[in-house]
Formats: C-alpha cells, sequence, structure tokens
C-alpha cells in the first residue's frame, strides 16, 4: 500500500461548484499534512497545511481525521483558474521527509 | 530573489550517457532535495541533503549520485543514462525546523534518454 494515496481523477466540475477530494495514508507518513497545487507542466506549491482542528483559506477548507486515517481538501465556488493537480503530503515524522500522493486533478469548466 | 533555478530545462540522452542537473537556491535554506515525477507515480525522492556536507539516500536513488557543493548548490548526476530514467525532475529546498516545512521546488528539467 502506498504511503499517500489519492483517486487521480479527473474531477471535471461547472464554475461555482464545490468539490471535494480525500486522500489517506499510511501511519510513516503521519506527522503532519499538507496540499500542494500544481499546475500543468509547473512546479508544486504549496496551497496550504492541514491542522488536526481543520482550517479555512478563503474557498479552501481542509480537514484531517487520524481516526480514519483520511485528509480531505474541499474547494468551494470553483473557478477555472482552479484548475489543476492537487497533491496530498504527509511529513514523515520518522524521517523528516515530504511524501506524495500521485495527485488529483480538477478541470473546471465554464 | 530568484528561488530555486534549475538547467537545463530540458535535455535529451542517448542511453548510456552521462549528464549533470544543476539546481542552486537564494533563500538561504539548509535543506536540498532531488525528486523525479512520472506519470501515475507521484513526486518520489531521489535523494536529499539535510544541510551542507551531507547527503542520503532517498526512495529511488540508484542509477544517480548526488553533491551538495555549498549551501547553494545541490546537483544531480546521471553516469549512464537509461531510458527508465525518463522523467521530469525537480530540485527543491527548505529551511527544516520553519513553521511549516514547506518546500519550494525548481520549474523542473524534463529528460528523455533514447
Amino acid at each position: 500500500r502506498k504511503e499517500v494515496e489519492q483517486d487521480p481523477g479527473p474531477f471535471n466540475v461547472p464554475e461555482g461548484a464545490t468539490v471535494a477530494f480525500n486522500c489517506t495514508y499510511s501511519n510513516s507518513a503521519s506527522q503532519s499534512f499538507f496540499w500542494y497545487r500544481q499546475d500543468c507542466r509547473k512546479e508544486p506549491k504549496l496551497l496550504m497545511s492541514v491542522y488536526s482542528s481543520g482550517n479555512e483559506d478563503g474557498r479552501f477548507t481542509a480537514q484531517l481525521n487520524r481516526a480514519s486515517q483520511y485528509i480531505s481538501l474541499l474547494i468551494r465556488d470553483s473557478k477555472l483558474s482552479d484548475s489543476a493537480t492537487y497533491l496530498c503530503v504527509g511529513l514523515s515524522g520518522n524521517t523528516g521527509k515530504l511524501i506524495f500522493g500521485q495527485g488529483t486533478t480538477l478541470q473546471v469548466k465554464p | 530573489n530568484a528561488g530555486v533555478t534549475q538547467t537545463p530545462k530540458f535535455q535529451v540522452l542517448k542511453t548510456g550517457q552521462s549528464m549533470t542537473l544543476q539546481c542552486a537556491q537564494d533563500m538561504n535554506h539548509n535543506s536540498m532535495y532531488w525528486y523525479r515525477q512520472d506519470p501515475g507515480m507521484g513526486l518520489r525522492l531521489i535523494y536529499y541533503s539535510a544541510s551542507e556536507g551531507t547527503t542520503d539516500k532517498g526512495e529511488v536513488p540508484n542509477g544517480y549520485n548526488v553533491s551538495r557543493l555549498n549551501k547553494r548548490e545541490f546537483s544531480l548526476r546521471l553516469e549512464s543514462a537509461a531510458p527508465s530514467q525518463t522523467s521530469v525532475y525537480f530540485c527543491a529546498s527548505s529551511q527544516r525546523g520553519s513553521r511549516s516545512y514547506e518546500q519550494y521546488f525548481g520549474p523542473g528539467t524534463r529528460l528523455t534518454v533514447t
């Protein structure tokens, strides 16, 4: 089993829709979590960290469920510019290294 | 600040050729990383350097060597390229102990081995 797993999608949604991505993780990737965004043929960039109590940044909400070992990202009022691949990332407590999921692709259509 | 820079942006090699991918950061970060990204596989860590003078293997180190030349520069060398090394290579840096463990990535090198 991969340490961080995501549904690769693609998720095709209309502008204005709400869309949610989930990600599951194994114990080795469980110290901290992040969502990175990667545009087509570009480098990944940090979107937001994920805190145990859940956190919100504008239209984006991240949740962590340690009991079920999953992380979620909710995007409200989707914009065309949200089209990208979203990478779920865990921080290994043992090694201090980031462990990346394969990414979920989102296409927002007019 | 340029952030993280990588050269070259694109490269085509024949099987057996060697080359070095260059990476530099101007953020005074201690840690630097080399990843490869393949379709359906996500980013996989090749080598990393927690601080100047140290390097360690990541998940997929075979066929690669690295040099942490100084605090700014971290190079990745392919001694004898193979088609399986066709990939996009990203260099990243971070300041371990910082609040977010955020890694900053370079624009990538697209390598094709024929």
